[in-house]
C-alpha cells in the first residue's frame, strides 16, 4: 500500500530564517506531487505540482519553492521566511495514470514563523 | 476551470442523526470526479467519498452517501448517524483529467451529544 510522509511535523522559525519541508511517499513509482498551503480555519491553496523529476509547475508567486530531486520526494523551501508564510502545509499526491484524479494527503506540517 | 462553493460554513448535528452538506461546482469539463474530504482536529485530510461524473448512481460508503445531481451541479453528502468521531472540517472538490483538484471553502461539523 502507498503511505507518504511529511517532516517535521511542527516548526517555529524566526522571520528571514531559511525554510526545508519535506515530503516522501512510498509505494508507487512517477506520482505526481503537490504542495498545499491551509491557514487556520481555512481552504487549501495550491502552492506548487510537479509531474516529474525535475518538472514544477508554481501556482502561486510567492517566496516559496519547490524541488523534486527523486521520483517520490517533494521539498519545499524558502530563503528567507515572511511571517506570512505561517500556516500548515500539505503535500499530497496522486496516481499518474490519472484513473480516478483523487489526491492522497500526508499528515501536514505545522510552521509558525515568528 | 473549475470552481466549487460550499454554502455553510458552520453546521451542527446531534450524535445519531442524519446532517446534509451542501456543495456545488462548475466545471467545463467533460470527464471530472467530485470528492469529500474529511479534516479531523488533527488536520490529515481524509478521503471520505468519490463519485464519477458519468455515473448516474449515487456513491455511498459506510454511513456516508452523496446526492449527485448532475444538471443542477450539486454534490451533497450525507452522513447518517452521526458519530462523535464527525466532528470535522468538510472538504468539497472537484477533480480534472490533469489530476488537479479545486476545493471548496470547507463546512465545519459539530456533532453534540
Amino acid at each position: 500500500s502507498q503511505t507518504i510522509h511529511q517532516w517535521p511535523a511542527t516548526l517555529v522559525q524566526p522571520v528571514g530564517s531559511p525554510l526545508s519541508l519535506e515530503c516522501t511517499v512510498e509505494g508507487t513509482s512517477n506520482p505526481n506531487l503537490y504542495w498545499y498551503r491551509q491557514a487556520a480555519g481555512r481552504g487549501l491553496q495550491l502552492l506548487f505540482y510537479s509531474v516529474g523529476i525535475g518538472q514544477i509547475s508554481s501556482e502561486v508567486p510567492q517566496n516559496l519553492s519547490a524541488s523534486r530531486p527523486q521520483d517520490r520526494q517533494f521539498i519545499l523551501s524558502s530563503k528567507k521566511l515572511l511571517l506570512s508564510d505561517s500556516g500548515f502545509y500539505l503535500c499530497a499526491w496522486s496516481s499518474y495514470t490519472g484513473l480516478t484524479y483523487e489526491q492522497y494527503f500526508g499528515p501536514g506540517t505545522r510552521l509558525t514563523v515568528t | 476551470a473549475q470552481t466549487v462553493t460550499q454554502s455553510q460554513p458552520e453546521m451542527s448535528v446531534q450524535e445519531a442523526e442524519t446532517v446534509t452538506l451542501s456543495c456545488t461546482y462548475d466545471t467545463s469539463e467533460s470527464n471530472y470526479y467530485l470528492f469529500w474530504y474529511k479534516q479531523p482536529p488533527s488536520r490529515q485530510m481524509i478521503l471520505v467519498i468519490r463519485q464519477e461524473a458519468y455515473k448516474q448512481q449515487n456513491a455511498t460508503e459506510n454511513r456516508f452517501s452523496v446526492n449527485f445531481q448532475k444538471a443542477a451541479k450539486s454534490f451533497s453528502l450525507k452522513i447518517s448517524d452521526s458519530q462523535l468521531g464527525d466532528t470535522a472540517m468538510y472538504f468539497c472538490a472537484a477533480g480534472d483529467a490533469g489530476n488537479m483538484l479545486t476545493f471548496g471553502g470547507g463546512t465545519r461539523l459539530m456533532v453534540k451529544p
